[in-house]
């Protein structure tokens, strides 16, 4: 069965400290790949998405993310974090065999300290 | 423009009782989406429909049900309520069921099971 695993549960960084988040999936064929993030008191909306292309897929508030086939990974990267970054952020991947099945990570907790 | 909207916000309910949720979506979005959060555990997929008909579910016992109405609202039924069915249920729609639609989500109903 496909799964998503989120390698940290509870990050706390500084402000202006470099953020990779992890995430791996577990599926050979062809997904599509979303990190959707959480601020406190608000829905989960999305990050950032990649379906095909450049690999590295840009999203709003300067995060990015790198898409690397061979290591079954979709990273999640910000240069230089802020307090309000602070959030529940989850993976999420869709296989096409099972349309419209979006399989989510367990979620990490961000904590950016002013 | 309404975003996707759930009903009620808090349910309270004791063992073997039976909770109804409810969700609209976006207006003109067709595919609608529930999932369950629960602590520590991320989003577990339940349950996807779309254009009135249930297109996929997950791996959750059949006591969890739902469907969608002719204008695309949602209903989310759990049947023989169990103490572990204690978590936040979202809701999110989708413009159309493919796979590059972004899933818009709502603000969830905490059920809690006493």
């Amino acid at each position: 069965a496909q799964s998503v695993s989120q390698h940290n549960h509870h990050v706390i960084l500084s402000e202006a400290a470099s953020l990779e988040l992890g995430c791996n999936y577990s599926y050979g064929g062809t997904v599509n790949l979303f990190w959707y993030v959480q601020y406190p008191g608000q829905h989960l909306q999305l990050l950032l998405k990649y379906f095909s292309g450049d690999p590295l897929v840009k999203g709003i508030k300067g995060f990015e993310a790198e898409f690397i086939k061979s290591k079954f990974s979709f990273n999640l990267r910000k240069p230089s974090v802020q307090w309000s970054d602070t959030a529940e952020y989850f993976c999420a991947v869709r296989t096409l065999s099972n349309t419209g099945k979006l399989i989510f990570g367990q979620g990490t907790t961000l904590q950016v300290k002013p | 423009e309404a975003g996707v909207t759930q009903s009620p916000t808090h349910l309270i309910k004791t063992r073997g009782q039976q909770a109804t949720l409810r969700c609209s979506p976006i207006s003109g979005h067709t595919s609608v989406y529930w999932y369950q959060q629960a602590l520590g555990l991320g989003l577990q997929f339940l349950l996807w429909y779309d254009e009135g008909e249930e297109r996929n579910r997950g791996n959750f016992p059949p006591r969890f049900s739902g469907r969608q109405f002719p204008n695309y609202s949602s209903e989310l039924n759990v049947n023989a309520l169990e103490l572990e069915d204690s978590a936040l249920y979202l809701c999110a729609s989708s413009l159309r069921a493919r796979q590059e639609e972004k899933l818009f989500f709502g603000s969830g109903t905490q059920l809690s099971v006493l």
